[in-house]
């Protein structure tokens, strides 16, 4: 079956770089998307990248994959208070099924 | 474009009540799906629907729970009747004509069963 993992918790400052990691087990995984979970929301897509991609840059976020090593990693540049949440990756399987993470909680101190 | 719509937000009930959410996907969305997210969890596929057909309900407990799509719009999951571990939050999705296509969530459901 697909396992996805992530780290727990992530602590930054204000205006630092934000590095939050992803491995997957399942190598035929098509997509890889990265969601963002505010308190009381729903889930917001931030980003995606298909696995023949090693990055993917929109704006301040840049997704890197490493598909020998199934490591995906999501760096938010200049990270403000406003990215403080939950961060969940998710990968693909058969075309169609989802399978997330456990999530990682980013805290943004000032 | 207005976004996938749920509801109600909250619920809370007893233990062996039943309990139905409604959702409404992004106009035009083919693909629907209904997920359970319990607390400091990512969220679980239990449903999908292609139109009004189901794609795969395999982590869906049909002892309790039941969902539909009339008419390939909008869909309900009920539970019946609720135990202490549904407690969760009920998300639902849509995505454009084929499977794989990018999901796009509602603000989802928060069941609390006492």
């Amino acid at each position: 079956g697909e396992d996805v993992e992530q780290s727990l918790f992530l602590s930054v400052r204000e205006g630092d770089s934000s590095v939050i990691n992803c491995t997957y087990t399942d190598s035929s995984s098509t997509y890889l998307y990265w969601y963002k979970q505010e308190p009381g929301a729903g889930l917001q897509l931030l980003t995606y990248i298909f696995s023949n991609m090693d990055m993917k840059q929109d704006q301040r976020l840049t997704v890197l994959l490493n598909k020998k090593d199934k490591h995906l990693s999501l760096r938010i540049a200049d990270t403000q208070t406003g990215d403080s949440a939950i961060y969940f990756c998710a990968a693909l399987r058969d075309f169609q099924k989802l399978v997330f993470g456990t999530g990682t909680r980013l805290l943004v101190s000032p | 474009e207005a976004g996938v719509a749920q509801s109600p937000r909250y619920k809370i009930i007893e233990k062996r009540q039943s309990v139905a959410f409604w959702c409404n996907p992004i106009s035009g969305h083919a693909t629907l799906y209904w997920y359970q997210q319990i607390l400091g969890q990512g969220p679980k596929l239990l449903i999908q629907f292609q139109n009004n057909g189901v794609v795969d309900d395999s982590q869906l407990p049909k002892d309790r729970f039941s969902a539909e799509r009339l008419k390939g719009v909008d869909s309900t999951l009920k539970i019946q009747p609720a135990k202490l571990e549904d407690s969760a939050v009920y998300l639902c999705a849509s995505s454009p004509v084929t499977p794989g296509e990018t999901q796009y969530f509602g603000p989802g459901t928060r069941l609390l069963v006492l």
